[in-house]
């Protein structure tokens, strides 16, 4: 596919347990970035990897969050014990040059 | 943290109407973004300018950028029914690409 792909397009799940996102960036792209977006609100960055450097990831909100991207494509976000102020739309961006392509992201709903 | 503060935060016209949102940002940038967004998904990329850029046009999308002042405006010309969404700046502040956006302009335009 040409664009950003995020897996799964819906999560529910019960507080407590733990969740994995999954993101497919574009081809090529070095850069890859999670963002969450709360109702309502705009755009909250969770972290940013760029090709093999550290990632960035002073957006986290707490060590219930991690993220990895493995071979320099795809990314996995995991949220462990999650809460219901988890519940949130994830979402992914790639990039190569500076303008960020973004996924149609993952709505998640912590009951 | 946000970065972009955005005006107004609703806006409705009608059609055939201009539209401008405006947006101010804190932190010295290397570029502005602009994003569209329909139902609190499927983040669109419209435009993005460098801070060494004043004005730059697309179709009936005119953005400016006074570094000056910190801001940027985003003009919809002609605008149509379809241009109903929600309009969000984003700030890259020259720290690895990450974007930091703004709660956005929710624009309706009526038939």
């Amino acid at each position: 596919g040409a664009g950003v792909s995020q897996s799964p397009s819906n999560k529910v799940t019960e507080k407590g347990k733990d969740v994995e996102l999954r993101c497919d960036p574009i081809s090529g792209h070095t850069a890859l970035y999670w963002y969450r977006q709360s109702l309502g609100q705009g755009l909250e960055f969770l972290i940013y990897f760029q090709g093999n450097s550290a990632p960035d990831k002073s957006g986290l909100p707490s060590d219930r969050f991690s993220a990895e991207r493995t071979g320099g494509s795809v990314s996995t976000l995991t949220i462990q014990r999650t809460q219901q102020e988890d519940s949130a739309v994830y979402l992914c961006a790639s990039s190569f040059d500076g303008e960020q392509f973004f996924g149609p992201g993952t709505r998640l709903t912590v009951l | 943290s946000q970065q972009g503060e955005e005006d107004p935060q609703a806006l409705s016209i009608q059609e055939g109407e201009n539209a401008t949102m405006n947006c101010s940002y804190k932190t010295s940038i290397n570029n502005l973004q602009w994003y569209r967004q329909n139902s609190g998904r499927g983040l669109v990329h419209l435009i993005l300018i460098r801070s060494n850029e004043r004005e730059k046009h697309s179709g009936r999308l005119r953005v400016t950028l006074d570094t000056s002042k910190k801001s940027s405006s985003l003009l919809i010309t002609a605008s149509r029914a379809a241009d109903t969404a929600s309009y969000f700046c984003a700030t890259d502040d020259n720290q690895g690409g990450k974007l930091i956006f703004g709660q956005g302009t929710e624009l309706s335009v009526k038939p």
